[in-house]
């Protein structure tokens, strides 16, 4: 059972567009909503984050709007580079001690110059 | 600082071959500890976890198993790999106390059953 929904599976930008990635998730007892980014043949790096009793939060050009009626989170990446050609995962942690994340499918984004 | 390491980096190996993939983390202690595997082209699955040493957590049920011998090192085996144990491995631990969740990866291990 899939319980984040990451849409798109891949997006095409030019540079200076602004991507949006949408997430759904099922769990209400998702407390915690990471983005992370992966460069081809890295592991993922933690992008930015936010907990449900925030509906926004930026840092620096990415954005994370969140909607916790809907269950739903989306990340904007505002004037998009060529270097943010990369892959996101959207993920979600369940509460509890393991603190295990459950990620969506990804994102291939890639930012044309 | 704390630093995660993983390897190896690549690995080729034959149908029925055994597999360790090791992980460890630096400079920290107690943390939690997680094996994922990517597919191509797709998502991030949880495979095991452990919050302490020698408890381990599996979350689908396949040809793989993981131990922790010790607080900060993290091992993924296989008696017999099958050609769809190829994939890209992800090692990852997190603070197992705090306000801070975020998760730190590996740099993974790409294996390739041939």
């Amino acid at each position: 059972q899939q319980q984040v929904k990451q849409s798109p599976q891949s997006l095409i930008v030019q540079k200076g567009g602004i991507p949006i990635i949408n997430c759904a998730y099922e769990n209400t007892a998702f407390d915690y909503f990471p983005w992370y980014q992966q460069f081809p043949g890295k592991g993922p790096a933690l992008l930015i984050a936010i907990r449900p009793d925030v509906s926004e939060k930026k840092e620096g050009r990415f954005t994370i709007s969140f909607n916790k009626s809907a269950k739903q989170f989306s990340l904007h990446i505002m004037d998009s580079q060529p270097g943010d050609s990369a892959t996101y995962f959207c993920a979600a942690r369940s509460s509890g001690s393991a603190r295990q994340l459950t990620f969506g499918s990804g994102t291939q984004l890639t930012v044309l110059p | 600082s704390q630093t995660i390491h993983q390897w190896p980096a690549t690995l080729v190996q034959p149908v029925g071959s055994p597999l360790s993939l090791e992980c460890t983390v630096e400079g920290t202690s107690n943390p939690n500890l997680y094996w994922y595997r990517q597919a191509a082209g797709r998502g991030l699955q949880l495979l095991f976890y452990s919050v302490g040493i020698g408890q381990i957590s599996s979350e689908v049920p396949q040809n793989l198993s993981a131990s922790r011998p010790q607080d900060r090192q993290f091992i993924l085996s296989s008696k017999k790999l099958l050609l769809s144990d190829s994939g890209f491995y992800l090692c990852a631990w997190t603070r197992r106390w705090g306000r801070s969740t975020e998760a730190f990866f590996g740099q993974g291990t790409r294996l390739t059953v041939v």
